[in-house]
């Protein structure tokens, strides 16, 4: 089965740099390659989707990259800002035949310091 | 802005007792998923929903669970004989159906916490 990689130890950056997630994964690429932002006690806030045949996708400071060759994606938010700090999951989708079936990384947390 | 509910926002419960987790979708959603969550842990896939009947389920969704969408609006997660591993977040989370085979956008609810004693 899939397996999703994401760094368990918290990336702590300065107000103002950018921050970088990892996701890696093990096996066939997926259809879809989501990244959610997701605060303590909250449920999971989609960000951005990449497909398997788009090597980047922007959304305001947001940036993600997706390797079929490495199986990784790279999560990107420039300018971080402390409001920056949660946890971010990625999830590759999966077509299972009648609908898209996500499986989520752990996620990695991002702490942002002014 | 349209959003996901979910009620309640925690539930604790006895172990071997039901329990039943409600949602109500966005409104012009067509698709509805449950999802857990243990503490700690990742989001887990459970179960998609679609045209009245079950599209998808995962091995965690066994014959102790069961969904049902009782009105136009409400969406539940039935657990028959809850066990402590049950305890969890719940996540229930709704898409807008378009082409077949595309993807939609899954927007979530704040989840319910459930506690097995």
């Amino acid at each position: 089965s899939q397996k999703i990689e994401q760094n368990s130890e918290a990336l702590n950056i300065q107000e103002g740099k950018t921050a970088t997630l990892t996701c890696n994964y093990t096996n066939y690429s997926p259809a879809y390659l989501q990244w959610y932002r997701q605060d303590p006690g909250r449920g999971p806030v989609f960000l951005l989707l990449i497909r398997e045949n788009e090597k980047e996708k922007r959304k305001e400071r947001l940036k993600v990259t997706f390797d079929t060759t490495l199986k990784q994606s790279l999560f990107h938010i420039t300018a971080s800002q402390p409001a920056d700090s949660a946890t971010y999951l990625c999830a590759l989708d999966m077509y299972g035949g009648g609908s898209y079936i996500p499986t989520f990384g752990r996620g990695t947390s991002l702490i942002v310091h002014p | 802005e349209p959003e996901v509910t979910q009620t309640p926002s925690h539930q604790v419960t006895q172990m071997g007792q039901e329990v039943i987790l409600r949602c109500v979708p966005i409104s012009n959603h067509l698709y509805f998923y449950w999802y857990r969550q243990i503490l700690g842990q990742k989001v887990e896939f459970l179960v998609s929903f679609y045209n009245n009947e079950i599209s998808e389920k995962s091995e965690i969704f066994d014959d102790q669970f069961s969904v049902e969408r009782p009105d136009g609006s409400n969406f539940t997660l039935k657990i028959r004989s809850t066990k402590l591993e049950d305890s969890a977040m719940y996540f229930c989370a709704s898409s807008e159906a378009l082409l077949a085979g595309t993807y939609n956008e899954q927007f979530f609810g704040p989840g319910t916490r459930l506690t097995v004693l």
